[in-house]
């Protein structure tokens, strides 16, 4: 079975431009969750989709969204960039989601704004 | 609020154990878990521990978990160089993985 994948692996933008990224999970997975990780704040969550349906978001400004599809695949969009959206961008898929299932993370996005 | 503490460098030399705490405050999550992340990689889910068990143990892993105080540890016992990583701990709380910031294990030779 393939794993998380994630596309592209290192972007670098400017300020004030705009994002998306795509996340593919394992196949059969309906799950997916962002995180952002970055060296000041760790690891924090972003939102996580469940049958193209957003289940949950953290605390991020709206130019953070994102979307799934039927196939549940995912993108996340970033708009009007700013330095300290760079950041590593990790997606996760699971089967369901929930309490207890194991969350498989891609390698992620190595996002750089300049 | 939610919240997950743990310290964020462990220095241990090759072939003792290591022991990386953490401490949540949520208590109503049901799991725990402990994640390893290698450099220029992405997160691999180590062990985890459902909430009404107090040890599981998985090879050189052992996985305490105290909910009166809420603390959870990990042991890795006969530490090698191929376990320097950062070790994140984290509970689940609606859909979402609570992190701490990660502890940085050293292996000195």
């Amino acid at each position: 079975k393939a794993g998380v994948t994630q596309t592209p692996r290192y972007l670098i933008k400017t300020r004030g431009q705009q994002v998306t990224l795509s996340c593919s999970p394992i196949s059969g997975h309906r799950s997916v969750s962002w995180y952002q990780q970055t060296p000041g704040q760790g690891l924090q969550f972003l939102f996580e989709y469940f049958s193209e349906t957003q289940r949950n978001k953290g605390n991020f400004p709206g130019r953070f969204s994102g979307r799934q599809f039927s196939n549940s695949r995912s993108e996340m969009n970033v708009s009007t960039l700013e330095l300290g959206d760079s950041a590593l961008y990790l997606c996760a898929s699971t089967t369901q989601g929930g309490s207890y299932n194991e969350q498989f993370f891609g390698p992620g996005t190595r996002l750089t704004v300049l | 609020g939610e919240d997950v503490e743990q310290s964020l460098f462990l220095s241990v030399r090759e072939g003792d154990s290591s022991v990386i705490n953490c401490t949540y405050t949520d208590s109503s999550s049901t799991y725990l878990y402990w994640y390893k992340q290698e450099p220029g990689a992405g997160l691999q889910l180590l062990t985890y521990i459902f909430s009404n068990m107090d040890m599981k143990q998985d090879q050189r892993l052992t996985v305490l978990l105290n909910k009166k105080d809420k603390h959870l540890s990990l042991r890795i016992a006969d530490t090698q160089t191929g376990d320097s990583a950062i070790y994140f701990c984290a509970e689940n709380s609606n859909y979402q993985l609570i992190w701490g910031a990660g502890t940085k294990l050293i292996i000195k030779p």
